[in-house]
């Protein structure tokens, strides 16, 4: 297992269009994050899952964005009718443990940067 | 709600200088995170405080926390253009679920 895994790394979409990403955590970690990071910025909590279930949505989590994680493997977040306003980097992290390991915390993916036009 | 700020946003510093940066927080927490980001990618993590007077080293890099000022410190010793990166310091909310709140980085430059 090297890590966590997301995909794909980059997509440019035309606004109005859905998109869908894809993360595939670490195998033994049950709980999943997404993030948003938009240039400049820290990344921003999204949404959390401990194996399926969806425990917690952020106020930043409009109606147009859905997220799953059926089976409690890999998740995927959607946007529909995306906006130019969505284009940042959605980073997906994982862990076995509240707060993540003791010694480096959560495993972050490498995201999925995403460019509305 | 947990507000995490840092300062500087912007560090430009000449290689062999000792610089810190400071990661404050609103509300109360014992766990803090930092990590590093090169740019277009993903965060590496570098410490994880757990406790109040937790102080770690790693190379050039040292942080510490202070719980009951809500303050943690990132110290370069002797940059290196190799640090150069955006560094982010991460609070741990107990609000609802466990979840990381991030500060909005310090993008560090070191010149050589």
């Amino acid at each position: 297992d090297t890590g966590v895994s997301q995909n794909p790394r980059h997509k440019i979409t035309k606004r109005g269009q859905n998109v869908t990403f894809r993360c595939d955590p670490i195998s033994e970690h049950n709980r999943l994050y997404w993030y948003r990071q938009t240039l400049g910025q820290g990344p921003e909590f999204l949404t959390y899952f401990q194996n399926e279930a969806q425990l917690e949505k952020s106020r930043l989590l409009s109606d147009r964005f859905s997220a799953e994680r059926p089976k409690g493997s890999f998740s995927t977040l959607e946007i529909q009718r995306t906006e130019q306003g969505d284009s940042a980097m959605y980073l997906c992290a994982s862990s076995s443990r509240n707060l993540g390991d003791a010694n480096y915390g959560y495993t972050f993916g490498s995201g999925t940067r995403l460019t509305v036009v | 709600e947990l507000k995490v700020e840092q300062n500087p946003l912007f560090l430009s510093m000449q290689e062999g200088k000792n610089y810190t940066i400071y990661c404050n927080y609103s509300t109360t927490s014992d766990r803090l995170y930092w990590y590093r980001q090169d740019p277009g990618k993903s965060l590496e993590s570098l410490f994880v405080l757990l406790s109040n007077g937790a102080v770690k080293q790693e190379g050039r890099l040292m942080a510490s926390l202070d719980t009951k000022a809500r303050l943690s410190t990132l110290h370069i010793t002797a940059a290196v253009h190799d640090l150069s990166a955006t560094y982010f310091c991460a609070v741990a909310s107990f609000s609802g679920t466990y979840k990381y709140i991030f500060g909005t980085g310090t993008r560090l430059k070191v010149l050589a």
